[in-house]
C-alpha cells in the first residue's frame, strides 16, 4: 500500500472512549489525509494536513482530532463525542504542490464500537 | 464546488466481455481525474489520472480511460474483464487550483462473472 502505514488494523472501542488511529508515511509527502467510508458510501474527508504544524477540518471533523508534529506522521484521534464512529478509516498523502499527483492510501483502520 | 457522480452502483458484466464503469465530473476549472480500485478491507490503490494531453489515458492493470471535456465525463474501459477484476471502483476529481482537495464518487461495484 505505497509507503503508508496504518495501525492497528482493528480496534475496538467502548462507549465513551477516546481511541487513536496511526498513520505514518515514507514518501517525503507534505500533505496527508483522513477519510471515513461507511458500507456503500465514499470517502468522506474528516482532516488534511498541507503541511507540518498546519491542519484543516474537513467535511465531518465534528467529534474528531488530530496533530501534525512530524512530516510523516498524522495521527486521528476519535474522541468520546463522535456519536457513531464505527467506520473503515484511511489514511492518504500527497504532494500538494502539483496538482497531478495521486493519493496513496494506507490499508485502513476498522474501528468497531461496542 | 467540486463534485463526482458514478451512476451506477453495480456494474456486472462476463469474463472476457469489455467493461465500463462511468464517471461524470463538475469543476469550476480545469480538472485533474483520477481512478481508483479498492479490495475488501483494503486501502485503495492507484489505477491512473488525467492531467492533460492525450484523451486516452492508459493505466496498471490494462485500464484505461477517456476524458471527455464537453460531456465532463471519464468512464474506465478495460478490452477485456477478468474475475480479479471484480472490486470497488472509485473516480475522483481535483480542481486545478493550489490547496484544492480530493473529492471522490460513491463508487462502484464492479462483479465480473465467469
Amino acid at each position: 500500500d505505497g509507503g503508508i502505514t496504518q495501525s492497528p488494523k482493528y480496534l475496538f472501542r467502548k462507549e465513551g472512549q477516546n481511541v487513536t488511529l496511526s498513520c505514518e508515511q515514507n514518501l517525503n509527502h507534505d500533505a496527508m489525509y483522513w477519510y471515513r467510508q461507511d458500507p456503500g458510501q465514499g470517502l468522506r474527508l474528516i482532516y488534511y494536513s498541507q503541511i507540518v504544524n498546519d491542519f484543516q477540518k474537513g467535511d465531518i471533523a465534528e467529534g474528531y482530532s488530530v496533530s501534525r508534529e512530524k512530516k510523516e506522521s498524522f495521527p486521528l484521534t476519535v474522541t468520546s463525542a463522535q456519536k457513531n464512529p464505527t467506520a473503515f478509516y484511511l489514511c492518504a498523502s500527497t504532494q500538494p504542490f502539483l496538482g497531478g499527483n495521486e493519493q496513496f492510501f494506507g490499508p485502513g483502520t476498522r474501528l468497531t464500537v461496542l | 464546488a467540486q463534485s463526482v457522480a458514478q451512476p451506477e452502483d453495480q456494474v456486472n458484466v462476463a469474463e472476457g466481455n469489455p467493461l465500463t464503469v462511468k464517471c461524470t465530473y463538475s469543476v469550476s476549472g480545469n480538472p485533474y481525474l483520477f481512478w481508483y480500485v479498492q479490495y475488501p478491507n483494503r486501502g485503495l490503490q492507484f489505477l491512473l489520472k488525467y492531467i492533460t494531453g492525450d484523451n486516452l489515458v492508459k493505466g496498471s492493470y490494462g485500464f484505461e480511460a477517456e476524458f471527455n471535456k464537453s460531456q465532463t465525463s471519464f468512464h474506465l474501459k478495460k478490452p477485456s474483464a477478468l474475475v480479479s477484476d471484480s472490486a470497488l471502483y472509485f473516480c475522483a476529481v481535483r480542481d486545478i487550483g493550489y490547496g484544492q482537495n480530493f473529492v471522490f464518487g460513491p463508487g462502484t461495484r464492479l462483479s465480473v462473472l465467469p
